[in-house]
Formats: structure tokens, sequence, C-alpha cells
């Protein structure tokens, strides 16, 4: 079956500029999750979601983050006004929800920006 | 809070030869489970080997295995039969035993398999 998707690969974008990273979860997966990945470091945890709530967003950095998942599958990563500082690998995750706790990863959305 | 500590930035291993790598690890918790991850230049974050506390028994799979400490908080991952194919970063991670929680990283080790 398919994994995990994420679009677009890579973005590069302006300072400033809005953003929007999309992941496509495995089929039947209630949790999904974001992580931020940095150059040379481990994931970071963003926010998580079970079915379309978000029930965890402590690990979003401010307010420029958003993240949404109105039909409890596809998810969209929002970023307002970037700053070179957003600069990572955003990388997206799922889970069968309340019967298992193991994540399945995406391969990423590089975002640069300039 | 839980963290995760990965000792050994780089490492490196003979193709064929065996390789350990270290993670120890952090937590007042007591029911959890551990992961390594494995991810190659294409970013791809691939399960190589999961644990679960609660099991003695140390996790194999194929030529992955783990020594699982729980006392002494440390969850190593041994490759055996080492493959070009494993030159990649390996994380250690851990979660609360209760679906949904996050993973929580290590920083990662860079392992070079030498042919």
């Amino acid at each position: 079956g398919a994994g995990v998707s994420q679009t677009p690969s890579n973005k590069v974008t302006e300072k400033g500029k809005y953003v929007e990273l999309r992941c496509d979860p495995i089929s039947g997966h209630t949790a999904l999750y974001w992580y931020r990945q940095s150059l040379g470091q481990g994931p970071e945890f963003l926010i998580y979601f079970q079915g379309t709530g978000a029930a965890d967003d402590s690990g979003l950095p401010n307010d420029r983050f958003f993240a949404v998942r109105p039909e409890g599958s596809v998810s969209t990563l929002k970023i307002q006004r970037t700053e070179r500082g957003d600069s990572a690998v955003y990388l997206c995750a799922s889970s069968p929800g309340t019967s298992g706790v193991t994540q399945y990863f995406g391969p990423g959305t590089r975002l640069t920006v300039l | 809070a839980q963290t995760v500590t990965q000792s050994q930035p780089e490492m490196s291993v003979q193709e064929a030869e065996t390789v350990t790598l270290s993670c120890t690890y952090d937590t007042s918790e007591n029911n959890y489970y551990l992961f390594w991850y494995k991810q190659p230049p294409s970013r791809q974050m691939i399960l190589v080997i999961r644990q679960e506390a609660y099991k003695q028994q140390n996790a194999t799979e194929n030529r992955f295995s783990v020594n699982f400490q729980k006392a002494a908080k440390s969850f190593s991952l041994k490759i055996s039969d080492s493959q070009l194919g494993d030159t990649a970063m390996y994380f250690c991670a851990f979660t609360l035993n209760n679906a949904g929680n996050m993973l929580t990283f290590g920083g990662g080790t860079r392992l070079m398999v030498k042919p």
C-alpha cells in the first residue's frame, strides 16, 4: 500500500512570504504528526492530530505556524511571514492511532527561505 | 520531560563487520517504546526496530538487534554483517505508551559503511 506522501518535495520562498506544506497519511491512519528537522539535528515535534482535531500543538514555535486537517486525512502546515530561521526539512508521520504507536514517515519537504 | 542522547556523532565500519550505535534516554515513566530509525540521504525516515519497555527480551530484526538495559536507560543498536546500503543517519527515539504521543529524538549518529 501507499506510504505517507508529502508535497512539494522542495520549496524555495522569500522572507515574508506565506507557504503551505501538504501531507497525505497512510490510508486508515487516524493520527498525524508534523516534525521539523534542522540541518544536522534530530526531528522536533510540532503538532499532532487525532482525526480532525489538533490534540497537541505544544511544539509549534509561534503563531506564524498553523496546521489543519479538515477531513481527518490530508493535513496542511501553514507558515505565515516566513523567516530565514524557518528553513528546515518538515516531516510528516502517521500512525494507526489508538491501535498502535509506531509512526511512519513521509519523505519530507525541504523549505528554504531566502 | 523525556530526553534522548546519542553520544556518537559519526561512526564508520568495514563492510561485513559489526557495529554498535549507542543511545541513552531519561524518563520518569515506566511504560514506553523505543525506536531506531534510519535516514538515508533521500530524507525518508525508515523504521529499523522497535522495543517495548515492558518486554525484557531484546528486539531483533534480521541483521539488526538491540541491547535494552531499562535500569541503565540504555538502548543500543547492533548492526551485523554491515552492508553499503546501511550508510545513513541513525536516530534513536522515545515515546510514551499512549497512542498519540510525540516522538522525542536523539541528535543522530552518521554511519558510514566502507567497502
